[in-house]
This record gives C-alpha cells, sequence and structure tokens, in this order.
C-alpha cells in the first residue's frame, strides 16, 4: 500500500520566494496534518484537517504560513514569503479518526 | 495531554532484547500510551500503544505498569536497522488531534 506521499522530498530556495510544499494522504483516510521539526523546537503541529476543514491552525507560526486541502486526495502547506528562519523538516501525517497517524518522509526545506 | 520523561539515549548490542522506558506518572484514565520511532531522515513510524494491558505486534511489546504511571517498550531482538530515536506519546486515543512528540529516546544498536 502507499503510504503518505510529500513532495518535493528537499527545497533550496532564497529568502523571499514562496514556497510550496504537497502531500498526498493515504487513501481513506479523514485526517492530516502537518508538523515542522527543527533542531530547537523538535516535532511540532502547524494544522491538521478533518474531511478536507481545517481544525486547528494555532500551531502556524504566523500569515506567511497558509495550507489549504481542496479534496481528500491532496494538501498544500505554502510559506509566502519565506525566511531564513523557516528552513526545517516538513512533515505530512494521516489517519482515520481512532487510528495512529501515518508519516510521509517529509521535505527537507532550506531557506538562503 | 499528560507529560512523558525517557531517557536521553541508551545503547543495545545487536541480538539482545532493548528495554525503552517512559514515565507518564500524571496520566489519565483515559489517555493511552502510544510509541513512535524516528530513523534518520525519515518521518515517524507508528511502533504500538495501549491503554493498560500489555500489548504485542509484529515489531514490539508495550508492558504497562498496573498504576499506569510508567511503561516500557520492547524490541525483542534488536538489530542495527533499530537503531532511531523512540518517542513515547501519551494521549487520548478518541480524539483525533496532534502528537506532542518530547525529545525521545535515543537507541543506539551496535554489533
Amino acid at each position: 500500500d502507499a503510504g503518505v506521499i510529500q513532495s518535493p522530498r528537499h527545497e533550496v530556495t532564497e529568502m523571499g520566494q514562496e514556497v510550496t510544499l504537497r502531500c498526498k494522504p493515504i487513501s481513506g483516510h479523514d485526517y492530516l496534518f502537518w508538523y515542522r521539526q527543527t533542531m530547537m523546537r523538535g516535532l511540532e503541529l502547524l494544522i491538521y484537517f478533518n474531511n478536507n476543514v481545517p481544525i486547528d491552525d494555532s500551531g502556524m507560526p504566523e500569515d506567511r504560513f497558509s495550507a489549504k486541502m481542496p479534496n481528500a486526495s491532496f494538501s498544500t502547506l505554502k510559506i509566502q514569503p519565506s525566511e531564513p528562519r523557516d528552513s526545517a523538516v516538513y512533515f505530512c501525517a494521516s489517519s482515520l479518526r481512532r487510528q495512529p497517524q501515518h508519516f510521509g518522509d517529509g521535505t527537507r526545506l532550506s531557506i538562503l | 495531554d499528560a507529560k512523558t520523561t525517557q531517557p536521553p539515549s541508551m545503547d543495545c548490542a545487536e541480538g539482545r532484547a532493548a528495554n525503552l522506558p517512559c514515565n507518564h506518572s500524571t496520566i489519565s484514565g483515559n489517555e493511552y500510551v502510544y510509541w513512535y520511532r524516528q530513523i534518520h531522515s525519515q518521518g515517524p513510524q507508528y511502533i504500538i500503544h495501549g491503554l493498560k494491558n500489555n500489548e504485542t505486534n509484529e515489531m514490539a511489546s508495550l508492558i504497562i505498569t498496573e498504576d499506569r504511571k510508567s511503561s516500557t517498550l520492547i524490541l525483542p531482538h534488536a538489530t542495527l536497522r533499530d537503531t532511531a530515536v523512540y518517542y513515547c506519546i501519551v494521549r487520548v486515543e478518541q480524539t483525533a488531534s496532534k502528537l506532542t512528540f518530547g525529545t525521545g529516546t535515543r537507541l543506539q544498536v551496535t554489533l
């Protein structure tokens, strides 16, 4: 079975550019989560969706970050404009309501 | 969600059992204990979870004390591929909300 698929795996871009991270959840899962991992803060939740609707975005650091889920099989996390402090590994995870979350292999983002 | 405490690092010889402890003294009655691991450069991987009974699956066993204030994850025959950071997380299963990751235990399996 295909797991959570994230793209790109690596992204290097210059400060001020727009960055779009993509996620395809496991088919049939109704929850989707975006996490960020840094050395300083560890793994932290940014936002999660249920049935394509954002439920909790309290972890989104600021207005430069936005996330959408236009359908059950696709989600994006956008940063505009990007800053060096946004450099991190971004993970997407999906789950059925009471089941464990399954994570993708992440996007390693470097903002120069 | 209750806070967990884990040792920062542990070593284990290949082929031996790895026993990873976790303290969760403030756990509530409806909170489950979850274990995830993160192998270098990969996303966290679910291992096992339980409420109060011991659990076993193809990856590991989970032993929860009777008072539920601590638990132990057991990898019965550790291999080099089990080298990873192991996270113990406590949460209410019925709520599909965030996982709160602590700093975990870095397990190093050696020859």
